[in-house]
């Protein structure tokens, strides 16, 4: 069974600097993209970008290039959310998500639970 | 950047009746759109991908149609578990943007 474990809820404070990670099980973790997906506070969806955790190729959103990156370490199985600096805006649920393939035409396929970062003083 | 249009921004309809969302995007996108749903507290899950095609696992009372810029999403025979927000994302190209959602209420 395919599975995305991201890490727990994290209160930050504006300036600190966070790493949400998603742990993927159930399938060969090199071979398929992970995307990650903002949502902030009762809003919709925002693609922040992919990376591939064979060889961590990464693509970012224009939206969130040089704001946050991607990381893979392939012997846990595990991708990273990095952001620094972080600000009240940056509160938001962060999910990852696995792809079958990047590029036009993809989708979605398997969610991570989401990860709450409230960011506040 | 493509923008996505979707509609209504929310609805409410009663067990049984059938209801259909929109989707509209700012340039031809072929069938490269996906729909999703979220429940509260909850992550988003795929329906349908590549305009039209069911994923495995959902009910077939969710159906998708369109292509070039209009889409749609019907969901017919109404259950109260379809009450969630539903959401359209085109992968035609990058940044794979989503709609900004619909909340559907079953009264």
């Amino acid at each position: 069974e395919v599975q995305l474990v991201q890490s727990g809820a994290e209160v930050k404070k504006p300036g600190e600097s966070l790493k949400v990670s998603c742990k993927a099980s159930g399938y060969t973790f090199s071979n398929f993209w992970i995307a990650w997906v903002r949502q902030m506070p009762g809003k919709g969806l925002q693609w922040m970008g992919s990376v591939y955790p064979g060889d961590s190729e990464t693509r970012y959103s224009p939206s969130f290039q040089g704001q946050v990156t991607f990381s893979v370490d392939k012997s846990i199985n595990t991708t990273y959310l990095h952001k620094s600096g972080l600000e009240a805006s940056d509160t938001a649920i962060y999910y990852c998500a696995r792809l079958p393939f990047y590029g036009s035409g993809s989708r979605y396929e398997y969610w991570g639970q989401g990860t709450l970062v409230p960011v506040s003083s | 950047d493509i923008q996505m249009t979707q509609s209504p921004s929310s609805l409410s309809a009663s067990v049984g009746d059938s209801v259909t969302i929109t989707c509209r995007t700012s340039q031809r996108i072929s069938t490269y759109l996906n729909w999703y749903h979220q429940k509260p507290g909850k992550a988003p899950k795929l329906l349908i991908f590549a305009a039209s095609r069911l994923q495995t696992g959902v009910p077939l009372r969710f159906s998708g149609s369109g292509s070039g810029t209009d889409f749609t999403l019907t969901i017919s025979s109404l259950q109260l578990e379809d009450s969630a927000t539903y959401f359209c994302q085109q992968t035609y190209s990058a940044p794979y943007d989503f709609g900004l959602g619909t909340k559907l209420e079953i009264k």
